[in-house]
């Protein structure tokens, strides 16, 4: 079946540092993609929708200049987050339909990111 | 908006007992239901889904069926297994796009 990685699968660091995390369809093309935030025993959260060639979409309550996203091409979207707090210690997963209409989603094993 | 509530975890079964992991739905209109399951480690994938009102999902043993009258969608499965231990998310997908809405997650713990 179609895989989705994501990089790196863990990551920490200090407050006021940016990270970014990778998103990739390893062997499918994605024109969207969708970045989501766990918490511990909590649901996904949708964060995002990447668009690949145009910006992305945010859900209520995200900020944008935070959180910030690249679909720079077919297979692959970043999430950036900027100025990272405490706070912004999560579980960070994305997603990736098979296709415009497509039921199927495939998602990334998720990153880890402690911010300290 | 949507909304999806289940159950509360975590779920503790011995090998070969039956599971109901019950899932409730609110939403505008006629949405998709999913169940995806999430490995230790692993993403999510997808186990289970129906497009309609009284169609069931089924999947390595795992059933769930689409009941509009109660907007319900609960995974049930005859015999668990301890391979089946994992979280559990029910989803629902409405109002066109790809969007999903996911329930909190249950977690299923299946001993010896």
């Amino acid at each position: 079946g179609a895989v989705v990685s994501q990089h790196p699968s863990w990551v920490i660091c200090k407050s006021g540092t940016s990270v970014k995390i990778e998103c990739r369809s390893l062997d499918f093309q994605a024109t969207t993609m969708f970045w989501y935030r766990q918490f511990p025993k909590q649901s996904l959260m949708l964060m995002a929708t990447s668009n690949e060639g145009s910006k992305a979409t945010y859900e209520q309550g995200v900020e944008k200049d935070k959180f910030l996203i690249n679909h720079a091409s077919l297979t692959l979207s970043t999430l950036t987050v900027t100025s990272a707090h405490p706070e912004d210690s999560s579980f960070y997963i994305c997603s990736a339909p098979t296709g415009v209409s497509s039921y199927e989603q495939y998602f990334g094993p998720g990153t880890r990111l402690t911010v300290t | 908006g949507n909304s999806v509530t289940q159950m509360e975890g975590p779920v503790t079964l011995s090998e070969e007992a039956f599971l109901t992991i019950n899932c409730t739905y609110t939403a505008t209109g006629y949405p998709s239901l999913f169940w995806y399951v999430q490995y230790p480690g692993e993403g999510l994938q997808l186990l289970l889904k129906a497009t309609k009102a009284d169609d069931k999902g089924s999947n390595k043993g795992f059933e769930a069926t689409y009941r509009k009258e109660t907007t319900s969608f609960h995974l049930e499965k005859g015999s668990v297994q301890v391979s089946d231990s994992a979280v559990y998310f029910c989803a629902l997908r409405g109002g066109g796009g790809n969007k999903l809405t996911f329930g909190t997650g249950t977690q299923l713990k299946v001993e010896l």
